[in-house]
């Protein structure tokens, strides 16, 4: 059966840590693996991966991807408080559709 | 500016009622979905479409009908609803293939309680 587990399911740090989000899948036909950003309402998009060891950056939020074994990771350098919020994995496979982790809190405390 | 939006943004029903969760998305998208979240499930795919009179059952869909008569609504009916049924819905939108990264926009949601 396709998954994506991601892990820890929560987390609580200071500001100025470095947190590392996981994500790991046994998906069929894989695509594309989308990390989404979640406060308390609609999820929305940081990165797509989709090929292993080419990092993906967006200021002090980074990602990865290993399709070997297979997962993927995003790193949180210098976390603050607006960092807080439920970090959403996905998977895309066949044409277009998603199978979705179900989550990481995270939250950073002052 | 493009957007999706749902509504109501809050519902709440009885068992045995028929609901309708309205989308509506600006995007001029033709890939759009339907997902249930719940604590400890993440999202979950109730039901997609890849454009007009396409519609595609997804992992949950048990209970659950959509319609897609243009490319902007896609409006999700519960037939008789369920206490099962309680979660917050989200409806997204993507474009189709070829054309980036196959990113989801997702609407505010709608949180629906059935008593």
């Amino acid at each position: 059966e396709d998954k994506v587990v991601q892990s820890p399911l929560s987390l609580v740090v200071h500001e100025g840590d470095t947190v590392t989000l996981n994500c790991s899948y046994e998906v069929t036909n894989f695509r594309s693996l989308l990390w989404y950003k979640q406060e308390k309402k609609a999820p929305t998009f940081l990165f797509m991966l989709t090929s292993s060891g080419i990092e993906k950056k967006s200021g002090r939020l980074s990602s990865i991807l290993d399709k070997k074994e297979p997962f993927s990771i995003l790193n949180i350098t210098a976390t603050q408080t607006g960092d807080s919020a439920v970090y959403l994995c996905a998977v895309r496979y066949n044409f277009n559709k998603f199978y979705f982790g179900s989550g990481t809190k995270l939250n950073v405390k002052p | 500016d493009a957007e999706i939006t749902q509504s109501p943004r809050h519902k709440i029903t009885e068992t045995g009622r028929q609901v309708t969760l309205a989308c509506h998305q600006t995007w001029n998208h033709n890939n759009m979905f339907w997902y249930r979240q719940d604590l400890g499930h993440g999202l979950r795919l109730i039901h997609y479409s890849y454009g007009v009179q396409d519609t595609n059952k997804g992992e949950v869909s048990d209970g659950y009908s959509v319609s897609r008569s243009n490319t902007e609504d896609l409006p999700l009916t519960l037939e008789s609803a369920a206490s099962s049924q309680t979660s917050v819905y989200f409806c997204a939108s993507s474009e189709s293939a070829g054309t980036g990264t196959y990113e989801q926009y997702f609407g505010p949601g709608t949180r629906l309680t059935v008593t």
